[in-house]
């Protein structure tokens, strides 16, 4: 069985500010995990994947996550926020023969000038 | 290449009825993964097809099905809808890649509201 656990629901920055956007997993086989962007009335947009090649994984829009195994953890940073990263962040985990996503509740992100 | 794309986009249906929804797959792409997103659940895995066949399914009544045809497109139907089935329904196309792991592609989704 896997599971997501995001931390924070909604999380507000101030433009230039550092975003930090916190994932947990559970996985009982090695998990592929992935962060995927929603902005309103869209669908999902992938922004990275872990698919245990590196531990950093950069994505598009200057994102990057770090996979760390023994914290069970796949964080999303962003040195420097922008008012268009305001958007639905959600973290999701696969792995195995099971070829379904799972996903975390989301996380918010607001952008403040 | 040309995204997931769905149709319809918005669609409002009343209780009792039923309703198909469909998706083309991004060219060359064998899999396509259905989820239900809403308010509540936030998004839940319906079922996914790989060559005309349903591989896995999820945790839904059997008024949710789906189908895929030869050419990779795949249509979902719920019948007897009920008031807790709007949602935004999103489809997936998944990329098999150089590894063996699978990346998956959504597209737009079909926002269906149920009165």
């Amino acid at each position: 069985a896997q599971s997501v656990t995001q931390l924070g629901s909604h999380v507000s920055v101030s433009e230039g500010a550092l975003v930090l956007l916190r994932c947990n997993y559970s996985s009982s086989v090695p998990p592929y995990l992935f962060w995927y962007v929603q902005y309103p009335n869209q669908g999902l947009q992938l922004l990275l994947k872990y698919t245990s090649a590196a531990t950093l994984v950069k994505g598009i829009n200057g994102f990057e996550a770090e996979f760390k195994k023994s914290e069970t953890s796949f964080h999303l940073t962003k040195p420097s926020a922008h008012m268009s990263d305001a958007a639905e962040y959600f973290c999701a985990v696969s792995g195995g023969s099971n070829y379904k996503l799972t996903f975390g509740k989301g996380t918010l992100l607001t952008v403040n000038p | 290449k040309a995204g997931v794309t769905q149709t319809p986009r918005y669609l409002i249906k009343t209780r009792g009825q039923q309703v198909t929804l469909s998706c083309s797959p991004i060219s060359g792409h064998r899999s396509v993964s259905w989820y239900q997103q809403t308010p509540g659940q936030g998004l839940q895995f319906l079922f996914e097809y790989f060559s005309e066949t349903q591989r896995n399914k999820g945790n839904f009544p059997g008024r949710f099905s789906g189908r895929q045809f030869s050419n990779s497109r795949s249509e979902m139907n719920v019948s007897t809808l009920e008031l807790g089935d709007s949602a935004l329904y999103l489809c997936a196309s998944t990329s098999r890649e150089r590894g063996g792991h699978e990346t998956q592609y959504f597209g737009p989704g079909t926002r269906l509201l149920v009165l």
